[in-house]
């Protein structure tokens, strides 16, 4: 079945210093990938997503791009601040997968921890 | 407009006794997903509405959860009669039900569900 992967946390950064979070995945078919992010005390928000190959999505500094040959959808900021400590969750929808569902598949998550 | 609630934040209750989460989707979102988070573990797929009907209900874990969404608005999610590894995290999502990998599903802030 489909499964997502992402780098293990927590992941403790200095303000200003350049993030990446690996996330690869395998799926039966052609899915949609996805960043969730989950700030202390609130619900999952869509960060971004791609829905194709070297698509590139982004929002709020943060960007990502849809790599078919290597399977990855790799976040990466350039430069973290306070505000983005949060679970980052790498996520799929696959709608070929067999349940005739765009059902999201998850990683575990990943904690960042942004230090002043 | 409103975004996807979830009603209780959060329920503590014996192991045997009975908890119904309730879900309000986005106005005008057909589609409603249920998820688990149990601790230290990925977020997993429970099931999928399409408006009333159970598109997919492969996540379920057992028959002691059922799930309704009633005329098609709100759903709830019964566990009866509730085991200690039920305790975890259950989020809804709704979703507009787009093609071509469109789709995006936005959440609620989840109630998190602690059996004793």
């Amino acid at each position: 079945g489909d499964s997502v992967t992402q780098m293990e946390g927590p992941v403790t950064l200095s303000e200003e210093a350049f993030l990446t979070i690996n996330c690869t995945y395998t799926a039966t078919g052609y899915p949609s990938l996805f960043w969730y992010v989950q700030y202390p005390g609130e619900g999952l928000q869509l960060l971004l997503k791609a829905t194709k190959a070297d698509d590139k999505g982004s929002n709020k500094g943060f960007e990502a791009t849809y790599r078919k040959e290597t399977t990855s959808f790799h976040l990466e900021k350039g430069s973290v601040q306070v505000s983005d400590s949060a679970v980052y969750f790498c996520a799929l929808s696959d709608l070929y997968s067999g349940a005739g569902s765009y059902q999201l598949t998850f990683g575990k998550g990943t904690k960042l921890s942004v230090i002043p | 407009e409103a975004g996807v609630t979830q009603f209780p934040s959060h329920s503590v209750i014996e192991k045997g006794q009975t908890v119904t989460l309730r879900c309000d989707p986005i106005s005008g979102h057909d589609n409603l997903y249920w998820y688990r988070r149990v601790m230290g573990k990925e977020i997993k797929f429970l099931l999928h509405f399409v408006k009333e009907s159970k598109q997919d209900e492969s996540g379920m874990p057992n028959n002691r959860f059922l799930a309704e969404r009633t005329g098609g608005t709100y759903s709830t999610l019964k566990v009866q009669p509730a085991e200690l590894e039920d305790s975890g995290v259950y989020f809804c999502a709704s979703s507009r039900g787009l093609a071509g990998g469109e789709d995006t599903q936005y959440f609620g802030p989840g109630t998190r569900l602690t059996v004793l």
